[in-house]
C-alpha cells in the first residue's frame, strides 16, 4: 500500500534560519504530493503541492520538488519566521486504481517546527 | 477560512452521553471525509464520503456513527465513547477523489471522561 515517511521531529531553529524537512513516499502509480501545515488550535491547510515528477510547488517562500528517481518530496525554506511555527505533514494522493477502489490522501506522522526569535 | 466548517469547536462528554459532530462545506466538493488525530499519532482516516455515499470506512468501532445527508454536511454521531476515543476529529472536503487535494476544517477536540 502507499506510505509516506517523515523525518522525525521536534525541530527548533532561530529565526533566519534555512529549513529543510524529509518526505519520502511508497506509492503503486504516480501520486500527487503535498505538504500540509496545521498551525496552534487549527486544522490543516494546503502549503503546496505538485502532481507530477520534477514539478516544484511553492508558497510563502516554501518549496518542495517532487522526485521521482529518490520518491522525496523534501520541503524546504531558506529563511524562517517565528510564524512559521507550526506541525507540517507531507501527504500523497493517488488516482482510483484499475481495481475499482478510490484514492484517498495518505499522510506522514508530522512534524513540529518552532522556530525561536 | 478554508471554506469548511465544524462545529463544536470542543467538546466534553461523559462515557455514558451521545452527542454528533458536525461539518458543512459550501465548496461545491463532492467527497468528505472524517479523520481523526490523536497525540504522537499519523492522521487516521476514519470515513470518506463519495457523492453522499460512504465509500470507505477503516475498521472504525461502531460507537462512532456517520451520516452523510446531503453533499454539504457530513454528521459524526458519537455514543458509549471511551477516554481513548479523545482527540481533535477533523472533517475535510475534496472535489472529489482523484487526485484532488483535500480543504480541512479547523476540528473538533473531543475529551471524553
Amino acid at each position: 500500500g502507499n506510505s509516506v515517511t517523515q523525518m522525525e521531529g521536534p525541530v527548533t531553529l532561530s529565526e533566519e534560519a534555512f529549513l529543510t524537512i524529509n518526505c519520502t513516499y511508497t506509492a503503486t502509480g504516480y501520486p500527487s504530493l503535498f505538504w500540509y501545515v496545521q498551525y496552534p488550535g487549527e486544522g490543516l491547510q494546503l502549503l503546496l503541492k505538485a502532481t507530477k515528477a520534477d514539478d516544484k510547488g511553492s508558497n510563502k517562500g516554501f518549496e518542495a520538488t517532487y522526485r521521482k528517481e529518490t520518491t522525496s518530496f523534501h520541503l524546504e525554506k531558506g529563511s524562517v519566521q517565528v510564524s512559521d511555527s507550526a506541525v507540517y505533514f507531507c501527504a500523497l494522493s493517488e488516482g482510483p486504481t484499475f481495481t475499482g477502489a478510490n484514492s484517498k490522501l495518505t499522510f506522514g506522522k508530522g512534524i513540529t517546527l518552532s522556530v525561536r526569535p | 477560512e478554508t471554506g469548511v466548517t465544524q462545529t463544536p469547536r470542543h467538546l466534553v462528554m461523559g462515557m455514558t452521553n451521545k452527542k454528533s459532530l458536525k461539518c458543512e462545506q459550501h465548496l461545491g466538493h463532492n467527497a468528505m471525509y472524517w479523520y481523526k488525530q490523536s497525540a504522537k499519532k499519523p492522521l487516521e482516516l476514519m470515513f470518506v464520503y463519495s457523492l453522499e455515499e460512504r465509500v470507505e470506512n477503516n475498521s472504525v468501532p461502531s460507537r462512532f456513527s456517520p451520516e452523510c445527508p446531503n453533499s454539504s454536511h457530513l454528521f459524526l454521531h458519537l455514543h458509549t465513547l471511551q477516554p481513548e476515543d479523545s482527540a481533535l476529529y477533523l472533517c475535510a472536503s475534496s472535489q472529489d477523489q482523484t487526485l484532488s487535494e483535500a480543504f480541512f476544517g479547523q476540528g473538533t477536540r473531543l475529551t471524553v471522561v
